[in-house]
């Protein structure tokens, strides 16, 4: 069974300091795509960052960063220069790529940035 | 200008009345998704649909019914028999492959 796990329900972070956010995740399938989304307190979710589970690399957009283990199964988001907008809810999330099957998304963490 | 939209925004209904929350898609995505979020939860999927006329069950579908009679729409009714329908409900979309799903703004049910 497929699923995701994010240990962190809240995290405080001083303003300007990076953050990294954890996300480990159980899968059978061989190739796989990861996500991470962000909500803020409106409601919308937006898209962050993707990373394939056969990149090499790990990915990047402007500020955030996917750190990706796929040997330990881990896909940890990094927000550099935390800025007062970051504060939202944070969703981890998994599909596979060679079936037609949903996306699996974990339980998030809040992120609170102090001024 | 390519998106999901979902009316209305905020939505009041009695208990014992079934009410169909509105997914609109201009981005010919094949595939259309339907989630429950309650307060300081994650999302929970209620029912998903990969092509027209063809439509799965999530894990909480008890409760809710879907059609899928066009590719660009995805309506969702609350019926009388879900227990607790007062959440936040949200609508993706998504092509196959290695791509994001694009949510909606939300629509905000309360039931009393």
């Amino acid at each position: 069974a497929q699923k995701i796990t994010q240990t962190q329900p809240g995290m405080f972070v001083q303003e300007k300091e990076a953050v990294t956010l954890d996300c480990t995740y159980d899968t059978s399938d061989q190739s796989y795509g990861l996500f991470w989304y962000k909500q803020p307190s409106s409601g919308e979710m937006i898209f962050l960052i993707y990373q394939g589970s056969y990149d090499e690399q790990n990915a990047t957009e402007g500020r955030y960063s996917l750190n990706f283990q796929k040997a330990r199964k881990s896909a940890n988001l990094v927000i550099s220069a935390s800025q007062l907008g970051d504060s939202a809810m944070y969703f981890c999330a998994m599909k596979p790529l060679n079936r037609d099957d949903k996306i699996i998304f974990g339980k998030g963490t809040r992120l609170h940035i102090l001024p | 200008d390519g998106g999901i939209t979902q009316s209305p925004k905020y939505l009041f209904r009695k208990e014992g009345q079934n009410v169909t929350l509105s997914c609109e898609q201009n981005l010919n995505h094949d595939a259309m998704y339907w989630y429950r979020q309650d307060p300081g939860q994650g999302l929970r999927l209620i029912y998903y649909s990969q092509i027209v006329n063809d439509f799965q069950k999530g894990d909480i579908a008890e409760g809710y019914s879907v059609s899928r009679e066009k590719k660009e729409s995805f309506p969702l009714t609350v019926t009388s028999a879900q227990k607790n329908p007062t959440a936040f409900y949200l609508c993706a979309s998504s092509r196959p492959g290695p791509y994001e799903q694009y949510f909606g703004p939300g629509t905000r049910l309360t039931v009393t």
